[in-house]
């Protein structure tokens, strides 16, 4: 059975501060990793990582895939009150059109 | 921009009631999927369909069913509903192969049952 671990499960830090958010899978035929964001309603995507050692960047946010070792991180710079959301991970594997998810970390970005 | 809309964002039904939820996707998505979000249990899925008429069965299919007789939408239905369906439902929808491509969701739907 497919699994994801995410880590922690909810983390509060004042503005400003930096923080990195653990997933860690073990799903079959592995293909990518994708990461969320969720505030108060869908979630929108943020990355899709599918090679190991190679970081994506979208302004302060940045993720790393690990495949060797199966964890993901994302890393959030200078974090504002807008990153306060779940942010979820969700590996997909091929041949089986399922995303199997993380239960998220709460961050919460106090001003 | 995908759009995936879920035209019903807050519903109250009572137990035994059958229950319909719709989504439509408007970018020509063979996938669509349909997960169900509780506390602490994250995203589950129901169901999810590759094509017109074609359902597969995800992890919680259990009091659920669908239907896709159009590309664009495909509905949830409960056919009796019971208090421990009471959850907030998404919508997603995704061109070709997982792991290619990216899914969107809709806004979601808020189910209480009484």
């Amino acid at each position: 059975e497919d699994k994801v671990v995410q880590s922690p499960l909810s983390l509060v830090v004042h503005e400003g501060d930096t923080v990195t958010l653990n997933c860690s899978y073990e799903v079959t035929n592995f293909r990518s990793l994708l990461w969320y964001k969720q505030e108060k309603k869908a979630p929108t995507f943020l990355f899709m990582l599918t090679s190991s050692g190679i970081e994506k960047k979208s302004g302060r946010l940045s993720s790393i895939l690990d495949k060797k070792e199966l964890f993901s991180i994302l890393n959030i710079t200078a974090t504002q009150t807008g990153d306060s959301a779940v942010y979820l991970c969700a590996p997909a594997n091929f041949g089986n059109e399922k995303l199997t998810f993380g239960t998220g970390t709460r961050l919460t970005i106090i001003p | 921009d995908v759009k995936v809309t879920q035209s019903s964002r807050y519903l109250v039904k009572r137990t035994g009631e059958k229950v319909f939820l719709e989504c439509v996707q408007d970018m020509d998505h063979e996938n669509m999927f349909w997960y169900r979000q509780d506390p602490g249990l994250g995203l589950r899925l129901i169901y999810f369909s590759y094509d017109v008429k074609m359902k597969e069965k995800g992890d919680i299919p259990e009091g659920y069913s669908v239907s896709r007789e159009k590309k664009e939408r495909f509905s949830l239905i409960l056919e009796s509903a019971s208090t421990n369906q009471t959850s907030m439902y998404l919508c997603a929808s995704m061109k070709g192969a997982l792991g290619g491509n990216t899914i969107y969701f809709g806004e979601g739907s808020w189910l209480t049952v009484v």
